[in-house]
């Protein structure tokens, strides 16, 4: 799987957008970009993924760019419950062992009242 | 709800105590997973099934068990093999089969302290 690099951290303000960054250099044509994040103490909940075109569900949009070396993830309207270390995921779509997720550091993201 | 529920929340063992970590899934979900995660550290696949009946292990299988009879369940055994049980666990399940997605869910966590 391609390594990602994120901020370690980030703030956003309550009610605005939050962006948060991931590069994949590496990634090859048939890894695709998912997002987790991870309360304080809870499992971790998935958000997106996606191949090349941009993505938008209930949660959040996912923007990668054309050559798909980097991407973002879009919390449109942050509110404190959004307060969670965000994991950009890349990996193939494989069953078994290889289906494994391998998280990185991730991104703290701090949404300020 | 669907959803993948583990219980308990917080468990403690003794020394020398096997213990059970539960997890359920009412996604209908093939495949299931097992994780282990320290703290400020990524999750580690300890063992993951494809299917009932079937099994393999993960990155640091030793000193844990699992058993798939139900396709719903997949309960983790911590035995007294593992010296540092310590940890935050994770299930996690997938819809499995080939060619489709595998994103996974997870549930809430049983945390795992050692008295």
């Amino acid at each position: 799987d391609a390594k990602t690099t994120q901020p370690p951290s980030m703030d956003c303000a309550e009610g605005r957008a939050a962006n948060l960054p991931c590069n994949h250099s590496t990634i090859s044509g048939n890894e695709y970009v998912y997002w987790y994040r991870q309360i304080h103490s809870q499992g971790p909940q998935y958000i997106i993924h996606g191949l090349k075109n941009n993505e938008t569900n209930e949660m959040a949009s996912l923007i990668i760019t054309e050559d798909r070396k980097s991407s973002t993830l879009i919390l449109p309207h942050a509110t404190l419950r959004d307060t969670a270390v965000y994991y950009c995921i890349v990996r193939a779509n494989y069953g078994g062992a290889t289906n494994k997720l391998i998280f990185g550091t991730g991104t703290l993201l701090a949404v300020q009242p | 709800d669907g959803g993948i529920t583990q219980s308990p929340k917080y468990l403690f063992r003794k020394e020398g105590q096997n213990v059970t970590l539960s997890c359920e899934q009412n996604l209908n979900h093939d495949a299931m997973y097992w994780y282990r995660q320290d703290p400020g550290q990524g999750l580690r696949l300890i063992y993951y099934s494809q299917i009932v009946n079937d099994f393999q292990k993960g990155d640091i299988a030793e000193g844990y068990s699992v058993s798939r009879e139900k396709k719903e369940s997949f309960p983790l055994t911590v035995t007294s093999a593992q010296k540092n049980p310590t940890a935050f666990y994770l299930c996690a399940s997938s819809m499995g089969g080939t060619g489709g997605m595998e994103t996974q869910y997870f549930g809430p966590g049983t945390r795992l302290l050692v008295l």
